[in-house]
C-alpha cells in the first residue's frame, strides 16, 4: 500500500524569508502524481502545486516550486518570500496511475507558521 | 464555478445517536470522495464513487458508517450509532475521471465537524 510521510510536525518561517517541507512517498508504481495541499483554519482544502512523475523539470507556481527526486521517492515544497498568508497546514498527497484507481493519500501534514 | 458543497458545516450529537452529512459535487466530476480527518492527522479515505458505484470502501466501518450516491450526483454519509471516537472533520472531495485526463486534482469541500459528546 502506498504510504506518504511528513518528517516535520511543525515548521516556522519569517515572513520574506524562504522555507522548505520535507515529504516523501513509497510505492512501486513509475507513473504517479503528487501534489501539496494547503489547509488554512477555514479547513477549505487547496491545491499548491502538482507534479507529474513522468516529467523530470520540478513545477513551479508563483512563490512555490518543488524538488522532485524520483529515486529517492521524495517531493518537498519551498515557499519563497513567504507572506503571512502562507500560515497553514500543508499536506502532501499521491495519487497513483488511473488504471489503479483514483485514491488520494495524504500525510499527516505540517503545520506552517509564519512570523512577522 | 461553483465548488464542492457541504452541510452542515459543525454538528453536536450524543454517542449513539445518528448523523448525516451531505455533499453535492462540482458540476461534471464522476468522482467522489468522503474522507475523515481526526485533529491533527491527514485526511483518511472512507469511500470512493465512481459515478453512483462504489470504487473503495475498504476502509469504512460498515458497522457503523454507510454512504450513498444516488444517481451519480450528490452524496450521503450517515454514522449511526456514533461513537466517541468519530469525532472529527468529514471531507468531500471529487474530481474528473477521464482516461486520457492529465492531473486531476481533487477539489475538496468545507468540511463538517463532528463532535460526538
Amino acid at each position: 500500500a502506498q504510504t506518504v510521510t511528513q518528517s516535520q510536525p511543525e515548521m516556522s518561517v519569517q515572513e520574506a524569508e524562504t522555507v522548505t517541507l520535507s515529504c516523501t512517498y513509497d510505492t512501486s508504481e513509475s507513473d504517479y502524481y503528487l501534489f501539496w495541499y494547503k489547509q488554512p483554519p477555514s479547513r477549505q482544502m487547496i491545491l499548491v502545486i502538482r507534479q507529474e512523475a513522468y516529467k523530470q523539470q520540478n513545477a513551479t507556481e508563483n512563490r512555490f516550486s518543488v524538488n522532485f527526486q524520483k529515486a529517492a521517492k521524495s517531493f518537498s515544497l519551498k515557499i519563497s518570500d513567504s507572506q503571512l498568508g502562507d500560515a497553514a497546514m500543508y499536506f502532501c498527497a499521491y495519487r497513483p496511475p488511473i488504471k489503479r484507481g483514483q485514491n488520494f493519500v495524504f500525510g499527516p501534514g505540517t503545520r506552517l507558521s509564519v512570523l512577522p | 464555478e461553483a465548488g464542492v458543497a457541504q452541510s452542515p458545516r459543525y454538528k453536536i450529537i450524543e454517542k449513539r445517536q445518528s448523523v448525516a452529512f451531505w455533499c453535492n459535487p462540482i458540476s461534471g466530476h464522476a468522482t467522489l470522495y468522503w474522507y475523515q480527518q481526526i485533529l491533527g492527522q491527514g485526511p483518511k479515505l472512507l469511500i470512493q464513487f465512481q459515478n453512483n458505484g462504489v470504487v473503495d470502501d475498504s476502509q469504512l466501518p460498515k458497522d457503523r458508517f454507510s454512504a450513498e450516491r444516488l444517481k451519480g450526483v450528490d452524496s450521503t454519509l450517515k454514522i449511526q450509532p456514533a461513537k466517541l471516537e468519530d469525532s472529527a472533520v468529514y471531507l468531500c472531495a471529487s474530481s474528473l475521471f477521464e482516461i486520457t485526463a492529465m492531473n486531476t486534482e481533487a477539489f475538496f469541500g468545507q468540511g463538517t465537524r463532528l463532535t460526538v459528546v
